[in-house]
Order: structure tokens, then C-alpha cells, then sequence
């Protein structure tokens, strides 16, 4: 069955560093990967979106890549800041499924300190 | 425009008991998607409905159950609920085509306590 990975549970950042988090996955590719932002007590929030024919994609501070050679995505917060600490989730839709039905990592827990 | 509501939001109930919790998706999403968040297993799909139908299905007993109503407003069942069952329930909704980045706009979960 597909699994996804995020290697890290928890990652400790200096404010002003840049934050890298990685997403790996198993067996097939999927036709594009999704990064959310989750605070606690909160439901998930979509951050972006990038296709398999994408190298990379940028939203701001954000950049997403995706590697389907090695079967991973890397998201990174450049200028990081305390506001920037939640958890961090990557998902992609399951084989043969619809876009509602997603498959997640467990997530890693992003702590900015000032 | 309102976001994705959910009530209630914290709930106890005590094993055996049976629970429904409500979603309501945003207003023109006909597509509304459960998941189930736990430490360990992190969020796991439970169902997706669009159109009052059940288009997908997560791998949980048949103890979990939901249905669609014409509104897209939405529910989903727990029956003879086992400790196990504790968990933050999120409903998600979404543009069935997608647009171009088909996200899913989640609600703020259910919080659900077995005693």
C-alpha cells in the first residue's frame, strides 16, 4: 500500500533560517502533492499545490519541489518567523481516488524561536 | 464566506454509546470529505460524498458510517463506540473539479472522548 513519510516529527529553527521539511513516499507517483499548515485546535490549511511535471513552485516565502526520481517533495519557509510554527502536513490523493480522498504524512512540528 | 462548520465541537460519550457528528461545507462545495486524527496514526481518510453519494471509502469498520444531504451538508456515525474511537474528526469540503488547486478547505474537527 502507498505510504508517505515525513522524516522529521519535530524541527527546531533559529528566527530568520530558512526551514526545510521533506515528504517521501512509496510506490507509485501521484499526479500532484499538497503541503497544509495545522495549528493547534485546528483543522488543516491548504499552502500549495505541485504537479508531477513541476520541479518547483513558489508562494511567497514558500517553495515546494517535487522529485518523483527519488519520490520526494521538500518544503521550505525561507525568513522563517515565530508566526510560522505549526505543524506542517503533506498529502497526495490515494491511487484510483478522488481529490477528497487524501492521503497524509504525520506531519512535522515547526518551533520558529525569536 | 463562511468557512466549514462542525458541531458539535468537543463531545464525551461513554463505550457502546453511538455518535453523529454534523458538517457543514462551504457554501457551492458539493464535495465533502471525514477524517479521523490521532497521535499515532496522524489523519486518516474516512469517506468522501458528492452529490448525496459515497464516492470513496477509508479502510474503517462498518461501524463508521455517514451519508449526504441535498444541501451538502453532511454526517457521519460512529455505532458502538470503543476507546480507540477518541479522536479530533475533520470534515473537509471542496469544488468537485477542483479548479486548479483542488484543496480541501477543513473545518475546525470534532474532538470526540470515549470513556
Amino acid at each position: 500500500s502507498q505510504k508517505i513519510e515525513q522524516n522529521s516529527e519535530a524541527l527546531n529553527i533559529q528566527e530568520g533560517k530558512t526551514a526545510t521539511l521533506t515528504c517521501n513516499y512509496t510506490n507509485y507517483s501521484p499526479a500532484y502533492l499538497q503541503w497544509y499548515r495545522q495549528d493547534p485546535g485546528r483543522g488543516p490549511v491548504f499552502l500549495l499545490l505541485i504537479r508531477e511535471n513541476e520541479k518547483e513552485k513558489r508562494k511567497e516565502r514558500l517553495k515546494v519541489t517535487f522529485d518523483t526520481t527519488l519520490k520526494q517533495s521538500l518544503f521550505h519557509i525561507t525568513a522563517s518567523q515565530p508566526a510560522d510554527s505549526a505543524t506542517y502536513l503533506c498529502a497526495f490523493p490515494s491511487y484510483g481516488g478522488s481529490q477528497g480522498n487524501l492521503i497524509f504524512g504525520k506531519g512535522t512540528k515547526l518551533s520558529v524561536k525569536p | 464566506k463562511a468557512g466549514v462548520t462542525q458541531t458539535p465541537r468537543y463531545l464525551i460519550k461513554t463505550r457502546g454509546q453511538q455518535v453523529t457528528l454534523s458538517c457543514s461545507p462551504i457554501s457551492g462545495h458539493r464535495s465533502v470529505s471525514w477524517y479521523q486524527q490521532t497521535p499515532g496514526q496522524g489523519l486518516q481518510f474516512l469517506f468522501e460524498y458528492f452529490s448525496e453519494t459515497q464516492r470513496n471509502k477509508g479502510n474503517f469498520p462498518g461501524r463508521f458510517s455517514g451519508r449526504q444531504f441535498s444541501n451538502s451538508r453532511s454526517e457521519m456515525n460512529v455505532s458502538t463506540l470503543e476507546l480507540g474511537d477518541s479522536a479530533l474528526y475533520l470534515c473537509a469540503s471542496s469544488y468537485l473539479t477542483g479548479g486548479t488547486s483542488y484543496e480541501q478547505y477543513f473545518g475546525p474537527g470534532t474532538r470526540l472522548t470515549v470513556t
